[in-house]
């Protein structure tokens, strides 16, 4: 089941922060977190799984509550190269990691403006 | 550059015909996968190969087949065409049959007249 991602779009000005959040009706496995520039392929940002870990790099981190199944990725003092639509997938429990594919979100605009 | 290509980047082609889109995945990645891109559904997942073997199935339809060749490479054949097929179909490969990090290719926009 696809997951929900949540807002559908966001308009920033340059340096303001940003949340994207992605809930699962399933119990998850793991959650990931694609980026995707207009025209484009969507570019691997990072894996999160189950055990609440956090993640991140440089200014762009993400955690996963399973409890919740949910996961929400964190984008501070967001640069113009930050604009792009970004994409959770996610793997089920009932897979438990194994190769089923990851299912998207219909993914989250993010419009940074100088 | 993501090391994984695909052919064709642009295909026009009329309803009920049939079409192949070629990926070669990154060097040394066994696994690929494909997926379709429109723009009310987002990544839908449709098959995904491991050395040539199926290895999970999505919402892949009847009408759409694949495989995965001895040296890796896949073919994505899809036939019958809709005007709903008309979508960005992405090929990605990864080096393990779990699925980790996805290199995507630059996609075949395919569009049915």
């Amino acid at each position: 089941q696809q997951p929900v991602q949540s807002p559908q779009a966001v308009i920033l000005r340059e340096g303001e922060d940003a949340v994207i959040n992605c809930s699962s009706s399933k119990a998850l496995y793991s959650v990931h977190w694609y980026r995707q520039k207009h025209g484009e392929a969507p570019v691997f940002l990072m894996i999160l799984l189950k055990g609440g870990e956090q993640k991140g790099h440089d200014k762009i981190s993400a955690s996963f509550n399973e409890k919740k199944q949910q996961s929400s990725l964190y984008l501070t003092a967001s640069q113009l190269s930050y604009s792009g639509t970004y994409f959770c997938g996610t793997e089920d429990v009932d897979s438990g990691g194994g190769a089923d594919g990851l299912t998207f979100g219909k993914g989250t605009h993010l419009i940074i403006q100088p | 550059d993501s090391g994984v290509t695909q052919t064709p980047k642009h295909l026009i082609t009329a309803t009920g015909q049939r079409v192949t889109l070629r990926c070669s995945p990154r060097s040394g990645d066994l696994s690929v996968y494909w997926y379709q891109q429109s723009l009310d559904q987002g990544l839908q997942f449709l098959i995904q190969y491991y050395n040539g073997e199926e290895r999970a199935k999505g919402n892949i339809l009847e009408r759409f087949s694949a495989q995965q060749f001895p040296d890796l490479h896949s073919e994505l054949n899809l036939s019958s065409l809709e005007l709903g097929d008309s979508a960005l179909y992405f090929c990605a490969s990864s080096v393990s049959v779990n699925t980790g990090e996805l290199f995507f290719g630059e996609g075949s926009r395919l569009t049915v007249l």
